[in-house]
């Protein structure tokens, strides 16, 4: 989707190395959401933002950390502390205007930590 | 928190032959249900939603079920197509900005 950007599309680290994955949108989106794909697992909730400078956990945001400085960018950082970063990461968002309006995602990055 | 279970988690089925995906939820609260459509490697995309003041929206040959009371939802496709192959996401909005997912249904379509 051209209006949610993901980089890079494939990401490898050494187990013990912090990284961060890119996640920009140009759709004048207010929220924006990270999930973590596992096979047979469906899609997680990591983090959450409704809005610039504010940001919430989801059910399973333990070793992990963002940002949301700018309404375009939601980085989201694995850190060592997460025990099993190897997955694959998907960004979504959705407008703040209309109530219930549907998440749209980006093309992911799959992250593989050895 | 809201829980969906989806099943079955594999499904095959004949081209032209129809095929149904089933998901409960367990927060009463939940008032929007979205499916999505994965391909191999790829984003997943929305194919069809419903709110919950509606009990049935069909597209194509794509329609949803939603029945409240027993928090439950459907996904039906008929006249089943190769193009239709793919993992098929339940989800439920619990009006707290947070959709829960299904584990994923992978069908397959057989020539």
């Amino acid at each position: 989707d051209g209006g949610i950007t993901q980089s890079p599309k494939y990401l490898f680290r050494k187990e013990g190395q912090n990284v961060t994955l890119s996640c920009e949108q140009n759709l004048n989106h207010d929220a924006m959401y990270w999930y973590r794909q596992d096979p047979g697992q469906g899609l997680r909730l990591i983090y959450y933002s409704q809005i610039v400078n504010d940001f919430q956990k989801g059910d399973i945001a333990e070793g992990y950390s963002v940002s949301r400085e700018k309404k375009e960018s939601f980085p989201l950082t694995v850190t060592s502390a997460q025990k099993n970063p190897t997955a694959f990461y998907l960004c979504a968002s959705r407008t703040g205007d209309l109530f219930l309006s549907p998440l749209h995602f980006g093309n992911g990055t799959r992250l593989t930590v050895t | 928190g809201e829980n969906v279970e989806q099943h079955p988690s594999t499904l095959s089925v004949q081209e032209g032959d129809s095929a149904v995906i089933k998901c409960t939820y367990s927060d009463s609260a939940s008032n929007y249900f979205p499916w999505y459509k994965q391909e191999l490697g790829k984003r997943p995309q929305l194919i069809i939603d419903i709110r919950s003041n509606v009990g049935e929206k069909k597209d194509q040959r794509i329609a949803v079920t939603l029945n409240k009371t027993a928090k439950h939802f459907s996904l039906h496709i008929t006249e089943t197509q190769p193009e239709d192959s793919a993992v098929y996401f339940c989800a439920a909005w619990d009006g707290n900005e947070k959709l829960t997912f299904g584990t994923g249904t992978r069908l397959t379509i057989i020539p």
